[in-house]
């Protein structure tokens, strides 16, 4: 897997942007970039992945840099059901498994 | 919306027994998984499986584990003589197609298994 790089923690305040970003310099041409976050002790849920081209779905947007050396996940208005365990994940192409590090750790605050 | 079902969620069983943990992946995914999550550390692969067969597994799936897809909708995970050690949470997940570009995986909320 392409070694993804993320801060162990952030804080945001309610109702506010909450931005994650990822380090991921190693990335192939055609490998994707996922992410999940883990509630609690829950499974992790998806919550959106791309290639090249930004992305956009109702629970966050995915800003990648043209390089493709990082990537920054936006929860646009975050509350505190947010608080979770978000992990970056960029498997090698061809590959099945997704190797998950220790995140950062998004801590919304009232 | 689809999603993985796992049962039970919690497990408890002696070491030395044999335990199977269910999974009922999203009904159109092609490719199943486990992984696991020791208490305060990483989510960790162990097996991927696709038509019937093992696809990829990790250094932890040694020969105490084994996959199964015994019909249409269920996929299970044995495990044949618990250890203590083997004592994590359990989580199946499913994906729709590897020639669907990027398809993630979809995971379950997880079997608790505690080996006494």
């Amino acid at each position: 897997d392409a070694k993804t790089t993320q801060p162990p923690s952030m804080d945001c305040a309610e109702g506010r942007a909450a931005n994650l970003p990822c380090n991921h310099s190693t990335i192939s041409g055609n490998e994707y970039v996922y992410w999940y976050r883990q509630i609690h002790s829950q499974g992790p849920q998806y919550i959106i992945h791309g290639l090249k081209n930004n992305e956009t779905n109702e629970m966050a947007s995915l800003i990648i840099t043209e390089d493709r050396k990082s990537s920054t996940l936006i929860l646009p208005h975050a509350t505190l059901r947010d608080t979770a365990v978000y992990y970056c994940i960029a498997p090698t192409s061809g590959t099945y498994k997704y190797i998950f590090g220790t995140g950062t750790r998004l801590k919304v605050l009232a | 919306e689809p999603e993985v079902t796992q049962t039970p969620s919690h497990q408890v069983t002696q070491m030395g027994q044999e335990v199977i943990l269910r999974c009922v992946p999203i009904s159109n995914h092609l490719y199943f998984y486990w992984y696991r999550q020791i208490l305060g550390q990483k989510v960790e692969f162990l097996v991927s499986f696709y038509n019937n067969e093992i696809s990829e597994k990790s250094e932890i799936f040694d020969d105490q584990f084994s996959v199964e897809r015994p019909d249409g909708s269920n996929f299970t995970l044995k495990i044949r003589s618990t250890k203590l050690e083997d004592s994590a949470m359990y989580f199946c997940a499913s994906s729709e197609s590897f020639d669907t570009p990027g398809s993630p995986l979809h995971f379950g909320n997880g079997t608790r298994l505690t080996v006494t």
